[in-house]
């Protein structure tokens, strides 16, 4: 079956400009997770949804970040004016429940000018 | 807070060798630990996945080990080939939180 797809792969814009963020999970999966990765370290955790709920959202850096879920399913990351230091691989990952392998998406690179 | 480390950084090997990958974590109190691999500007592949009342996983030329209480895990890679070069994370979830905490990453590149 397909596994987690996300959309765009690669992201362009300048300093001060918003961002989504797309995320398609595996379909049945209730856990969906957003991690960010630098280069040359390992992916951070940004926000763990359940089903529609943010149920973690510790990692989110800031306030001009946000995450939703409204349906369950596709998630959109989102990013307000944005600085250069949110340049980075956006990793999507999800699972049956939180129990379970999480399986990642390909990622988004953003690269903000 | 948990603490996720991998030495080395990078390893470079002939082709065949019997590799082990280290992966070390400062909080024994782990839910399970996950092996991944990335490849160059691709995402995450989930490779083994031990839960914290395991020992070990095998899969095919790997095999992954885990001891809790010393805070340790090793990636045990068999015959390596040229495709296994990669990136190999390790991280582990924390009992109680449902957010993985990775390492940096081996980058291994295993030379024919």
């Amino acid at each position: 079956g397909a596994g987690v797809s996300q959309t765009p792969s690669n992201k362009v814009t300048e300093k001060g400009k918003y961002v989504e963020l797309r995320c398609d999970p595996i379909s049945g999966h209730t856990a969906l997770y957003w991690y960010r990765q630098s280069l040359g370290q390992g992916p951070e955790f940004l926000i763990y949804f359940q089903g529609t709920g943010a149920a973690d959202d510790s990692g989110l850096p800031n306030d001009r970040f946000f995450a939703v879920r409204p349906e369950g399913s596709v998630s959109t990351l989102k990013i307000q004016r944005t600085e250069r230091g949110d340049s980075a691989v956006y990793l999507c990952a999800s699972s049956l429940d939180r129990q379970e392998t999480q399986y990642f998406g390909p990622g988004t690179r953003l690269l903000v000018l | 807070k948990q603490e996720v480390t991998q030495i080395p950084a990078a390893l470079s090997v002939p082709e065949g060798e019997n590799l082990v990958l280290n992966c070390s974590f400062t909080d024994s109190a782990i839910y399970n630990l996950q092996w991944f691999r990335q490849d160059p500007g691709k995402g995450l592949t989930s490779l083994l996945l031990i839960q914290s009342s395991q020992r070990e996983q095998t899969s095919g030329r790997l095999n992954a080990s885990l001891d809790k209480s010393s805070g340790r895990s090793t990636l045990y890679i068999a015959a390596s080939q040229p495709g296994d070069s990669a990136t190999y994370l390790c991280a582990v979830k924390q009992g109680g939180s449902e957010k993985l905490v990775f390492g940096k990453g081996m980058k291994l590149t295993v030379n024919p």
